[in-house]
């Protein structure tokens, strides 16, 4: 069956550094890739998403490569903020059939001052 | 549009009583999703529904659990009796339909913090 794995957390880092956070897929076809965010106290919200091999999602600095050769969607960012803080989802959506979606277990992100 | 809203935020009850969790997706969106996240089990698909048709059940844990949809803008997760391993957070999202295209994301509710006594 489809599945997610992502880098065990948390990843602690100060702030301006770099961030990667990796994320794996096994998955029939051609699925899409989602990276989500959750917020202390409040639900996942879409951070970037991507359809299909090659293509890149950006949003808010953050930026994931949907890598079909590796089976991979990274997360990174150049320079990280304290109010990055948060636990970060890979996701994915298989085209076709019955819809039901597959999370990763997430990982948590601390920055420090 | 407000969101997905949920109710309530937070729920502390006794074992043994029901539970009614609540959930109003976003106007127009044709997929509902009720997700329960723990510390031990991360995050786990309960039930979805399409157009308000329950699809897919083999999340529910056992059959204290039911969820309904009767109309396009309410749902409701029903826990009867509840136990002290139901205490997580319960996350209702929905989304657009996916016929014929894919890489609809999905919208988030607040959550109800659920704690069993």
């Amino acid at each position: 069956g489809d599945s997610v794995t992502q880098m065990e957390g948390p990843v602690t880092l100060s702030e301006e550094a770099f961030l990667t956070i990796n994320c794996t897929y096994t998955a029939t076809g051609y699925p899409s890739l989602f990276w989500y965010v959750q917020y202390p106290g409040e639900g996942l919200q879409l951070l970037l998403k991507a359809t299909k091999a090659d293509d890149k999602g950006s949003n808010k600095g953050f930026e994931a490569t949907y890598r079909k050769e590796t089976t991979s969607f990274h997360l990174e960012k150049g320079s990280v903020q304290v109010s990055d803080s948060a636990v970060y989802f890979c996701a994915l959506e298989r085209a076709g059939g019955s819809y039901i979606p597959t999370f990763g277990r997430g990982t948590s992100l601390i920055v420090h001052p | 549009d407000a969101g997905v809203i949920q109710s309530p935020r937070h729920e502390v009850t006794e074992m043994g009583q029901e539970v009614t969790l609540r959930c109003k997706p976003i106007s127009g969106h044709d997929y509902l999703f009720w997700y329960r996240q723990t510390m031990m089990r991360g995050l786990e698909l309960l039930i979805y529904f399409n157009n308000n048709v329950p699809i897919d059940d083999s999340g529910m844990p056992e059959d204290r659990f039911s969820a309904k949809m009767p109309n396009a803008s309410f749902s409701t997760l029903k826990i009867q009796p509840s136990e002290p391993r139901d205490s997580a957070v319960y996350f209702c999202a929905s989304s657009l339909d996916r016929w014929g295209g894919q890489g609809y994301e999905q919208y988030f509710g607040p959550g109800t913090r659920l704690t069993v006594t």
